[in-house]
């Protein structure tokens, strides 16, 4: 499969608790988003990467939230201290074309 | 501000109806992009179509054709003779070219098509 992928694809957390989520992009894309959705709205635009540069950070990103691409390759994204607001689904996606992302399953969290 | 408003929360139609999901943008850049995105019950979201805002010709593709006006600030989406696998949410999306890889999306329109 050559598609963005993303690991785990289901997340439960005590509040409080650190989480981790990682994104594999496809290969040949060199940007690369984070998006959250929660149930019945539209993706929110949390950050994104060129190459290893992480260009854009939304305000939704508090200190709490945390990203990399290290060798502009796959990605991680985490989440300390985690707060019931917290649960959502978190969307990778990536693209070589500006606007054409590729979207990964997802991540979901759910915070206890 | 930019914002995308999808007012139609849900629609059901019966197979081979046509139906039009409406789109309504707000930005105060003259150049920017409009998007529509798809996300059947599998949950991945599908890239459909891109047009900046200096196009505004139609677009057909198939059964989809979306109509952009700029007058009336929408960008609506219609399916001809709906199947059942077109039933998914549907999200338009809207970036500015000060920062064009950061897409705001609506609330999406969730259609149903039945047998």
């Amino acid at each position: 499969d050559t598609g963005v992928s993303q690991d785990p694809r289901h997340k439960i957390t005590k509040r409080g608790q650190n989480v981790t989520f990682r994104c594999d992009p496809i290969s040949e894309h060199n940007r690369l988003y984070w998006y959250r959705q929660t149930l019945g709205q539209g993706p929110e635009f949390l950050t994104y990467f060129q190459n290893e540069a992480q260009l854009e950070k939304s305000r939704l990103l508090s200190d709490r939230f945390s990203a990399e691409r290290p060798k502009g390759s796959f990605s991680t994204l985490e989440i300390q201290r985690t707060e019931q607001g917290d649960s959502a689904m978190y969307l990778c996606a990536s693209s070589f074309s500006m606007g054409e992302l590729f979207f990964g399953e997802g991540s979901r969290l759910t915070v206890l | 501000a930019q914002k995308v408003t999808q007012a139609q929360t849900e629609i059901s139609v019966v197979e081979k109806e046509d139906v039009t999901l409406d789109c309504v943008y707000e930005t105060r850049d003259t150049t920017y992009y409009l998007f529509w995105y798809k996300q059947p019950p599998s949950g991945e979201l599908v890239f459909l179509i891109r047009r900046n805002s200096f196009d505004e010709q139609n677009e057909i593709s198939g059964r989809y054709s979306w109509n952009f006006q700029k007058s009336t600030s929408s960008f609506n989406f219609t399916i001809t003779a709906s199947q059942v696998v077109d039933s998914a949410v549907y999200f338009c999306a809207l970036s500015e070219a000060r920062n064009t890889d950061k897409l705001i999306f609506g609330t999406g329109t969730r259609l149903q098509v039945f047998p």
